[in-house]
């Protein structure tokens, strides 16, 4: 079946704009994160929706920075006045049985972020 | 804070065996592994859970010491595909959603 999606898998903006980031979870999966990876790093944990609710939203690292997930499946992670430092390759995850430490996430290809 | 990796970079022959080593300052309830391929999604490889035992999966396999809080993921005869970086994930409590990853281990398997 398929996989994690994401779109778009590049976006280059210009510092102060505002984005959409894009994640098509795996049909089915009730559990999604956002992680973010910056060159040579393992994935950082942003956001994770149990359901179309953001159950945990401790690594956000900013209020310019927010996620939804209006009818529990796709989500949106949004980015105001991006700087930077925000440019990154954003992942989505969604996981099967509704998260948790034994649950398994699921990545998609992610979008690289790149803000001039 | 997040687990530190070892060695943060390994160079085989095709056949040859390696060990990375992934290790938390605080107690682990579950270790997740994942390879990732430059420019590609994080693949998982295994999951292993506190008071599990030793997996494997093809010619990968992994431990997980509750003790030293520790994981190892072993790489044994080793196949061209292998290369990539590979990464841990640990999870401190089953009440935990997020995983805490690792700086990453790059392989780089020669022919």
């Amino acid at each position: 079946g398929a996989g994690v999606s994401q779109t778009p898998s590049n976006k280059v903006t210009e510092k102060g704009k505002y984005v959409e980031l894009r994640c098509d979870p795996i049909s089915g999966h009730t559990a999604l994160y956002w992680y973010r990876q910056s060159l040579g790093q393992g994935p950082e944990f942003l956001i994770y929706f149990q359901g179309t609710g953001a159950a945990d939203d401790s690594g956000l690292p900013n209020d310019r920075f927010f996620a939804v997930r209006p009818e529990g499946s796709v989500s949106t992670l949004k980015i105001q006045r991006t700087e930077r430092g925000d440019s990154a390759v954003y992942l989505c995850a969604s996981s099967p049985f509704g998260g948790g430490a034994e649950d398994t996430q699921y990545f998609g290809p992610g979008t690289r972020l790149t803000v001039l | 804070q997040q687990p530190v990796q070892s060695p943060q970079a390994v160079i085989l022959r095709e056949g040859e065996d390696a060990v990375i080593n992934c290790s938390s300052s605080k107690a682990l309830y579950s270790v997740h592994w994942y390879r990732q391929k430059h420019g590609e999604a994080p693949v998982f490889l295994m999951i292993l859970l506190k008071g599990g035992e030793q997996k494997g999966h093809e010619k990968i396999s992994a431990s997980f010491n509750e003790k030293k809080q520790q994981s190892s993921l072993y790489l044994t005869a080793s196949q061209l595909s292998y290369s990539g970086t590979y990464f841990c994930g640990t999870a401190n409590n089953n009440a935990g959603n997020m995983l805490t990853f690792g700086g990453g281990t790059r392989l780089m398997v020669k022919p």
